[in-house]
């Protein structure tokens, strides 16, 4: 069964850095592209970063771009995603989720990142 | 970037209804069509893609078609499980774009 765990998510403050974790089982993570999904609270949801199998190409959403890295341990079966320049619009629950080529199979339960003086 | 357009926004409906609900795309993305439903306080969970492909596990009851720019999610009956989020996403620019839908939320009448 393909487990994603996500975790690091806490409240900070307006221009500080986070990193969040998912910890990935149950399938053979080095084969599988992974994604970060978030979501704002009460709105939809919204692609953030993927990654490629063995990390050589990331892609990152415009509002992220320069801000946010995405990077993966294949040896610890981890994704990471390297939150930098914080800002309140960031707020959300953000969801690892497995890619199957052209859509996310699998997801986590997600970890809130709360962005606040 | 390919935006993604739902239709309505929120619906109510009874247990057995026949539903159906739109996606549209602001620029042709072939069959790379997928669905999520999404019920509150859980990940959204894959429902079909490709359009039409129904997801292991996901009843028959749930149906995908179209092509280009203009796309349907049909439930044939509703179950009471059934009332929920659901989010269409383009695949068309993956991996270096992906957006979603705005959202649908099914609401019992």
């Amino acid at each position: 069964e393909v487990q994603l765990l996500e975790s690091g998510g806490h409240l900070v403050q307006p221009g500080e850095s986070l990193r969040l974790s998912c910890a990935a089982s149950g399938f053979t993570f080095s084969h599988s592209a992974m994604s970060w999904v978030r979501q704002a609270p009460g709105k939809g949801l919204e692609w953030v970063s993927t990654i490629t199998t063995s990390g050589a190409n990331t892609f990152h959403a415009d509002p992220v771009k320069g801000r946010f890295t995405i990077s993966r341990d294949n040896s610890k079966n981890t994704l990471y995603l390297q939150m930098n320049s914080l800002r309140g619009d960031d707020t959300a629950i953000y969801y690892c989720a497995k890619s199957a080529g052209t859509h996310f199979d699998s997801w986590g339960q997600g970890t809130l990142v709360t962005v606040s003086s | 970037d390919i935006q993604m357009t739902q239709s309505p926004s929120s619906l109510s409906a009874s247990v057995g209804d026949r539903v159906t609900i739109t996606c549209r795309a602001s620029e042709s993305i072939s069959v790379h069509l997928n669905w999520y439903q999404q019920k509150p306080g859980k990940a959204p969970k894959l429902l079909i893609y490709g359009t039409s492909t129904l997801e292991s596990g996901v009843p028959s009851t749930f149906s995908g078609s179209g092509s280009g720019t203009d796309f349907t999610l049909t439930i044939s009956s509703l179950r009471p499980e059934d009332f929920a989020t659901y989010y269409c996403q383009q695949s068309y620019t993956t991996p270096r774009s992906i957006t979603f839908g705005q959202g649908t939320r099914l609401e019992m009448k």
